[in-house]
């Protein structure tokens, strides 16, 4: 059971490039998030999905798209890179969306945009 | 809405002495609260959470948090700080209607001295 995995773990991109992040978990959750952290700020939500299929905006969301076609993979990507970018990317999933629901935290993605 | 504020980006205690990391939220519904952990260039990982009920929640590593509705605050402590507790921790608060979305303080380091 190796939880939430995130791929790559680390990834330098000149501005323009695109770039897809992605992100597997093997605990048969049905939400999962894609959150962006930056120096001195706390995590916030770029896109999340609430099951196979099925995505959502989420606080912070423009530059970036989502896919969910299997109910374990959630991928992210950057069409056209910009140094804005550059931040460490977590993806989190979670069984239900109750609320009281742990959500668990893959190890993250270093991006760095030139 | 929901939001979260940690007052204080940095903390510093000796080694032995009591840790306190201050959080307060604000939530238009009953709010679900979550203290995590992050060690450096690792993922979040949870400490304790509150959903309903006894409003003192203890959680690993020796940390625990009390929930006081009246002061909107949800406070985390420690009796004595081991060096190994020094790392980055986040507050976050999440209503049971907005599809299991959470919102993050900016976070407080913690430094234990020797």
């Amino acid at each position: 059971n190796a939880g939430v995995t995130q791929t790559p773990k680390f990834r330098v991109l000149k501005t323009g490039q695109s770039m897809t992040l992605l992100c597997a978990q093997d605990m048969n959750h049905e939400y999962m998030y894609w959150y962006r952290q930056d120096p001195g700020m706390g995590l916030r939500l770029i896109h999340y999905s609430v099951g196979e299929g099925t995505t959502a905006k989420g606080e912070v969301p423009d530059g970036y798209n989502v896919s969910r076609l299997k109910k374990q993979n959630f991928l992210l990507g950057l069409e056209s890179a910009a140094p804005s970018q550059t931040s460490v990317y977590f993806c989190a999933s979670s069984y239900r969306a109750s609320g009281e629901e742990t959500q668990y935290f893959g190890p993250g993605t270093r991006l760095l945009v030139l | 809405a929901q939001s979260v504020t940690q007052l204080g980006s940095h903390v510093s205690v000796s080694e032995g002495a009591l840790v306190l990391l201050r959080c307060n939220y604000s939530s238009s519904v009953p709010p679900y609260l979550f203290w995590y952990v992050q060690y450096p260039n690792q993922g979040l990982q949870l400490l304790l959470k509150y959903t309903t009920g006894a409003t003192l929640v203890k959680g690993i590593n020796g940390f625990e948090a009390e929930f006081k509705k009246s002061e909107t605050s949800f406070h985390l402590t420690k009796p004595s700080a081991h060096m190994s507790d020094a790392a980055e921790y986040f507050c976050a608060v999440r209503e049971y209607t907005n599809a299991g979305k959470s919102t993050f303080g900016d976070g407080t380091t913690l430094t234990v001295k020797p």
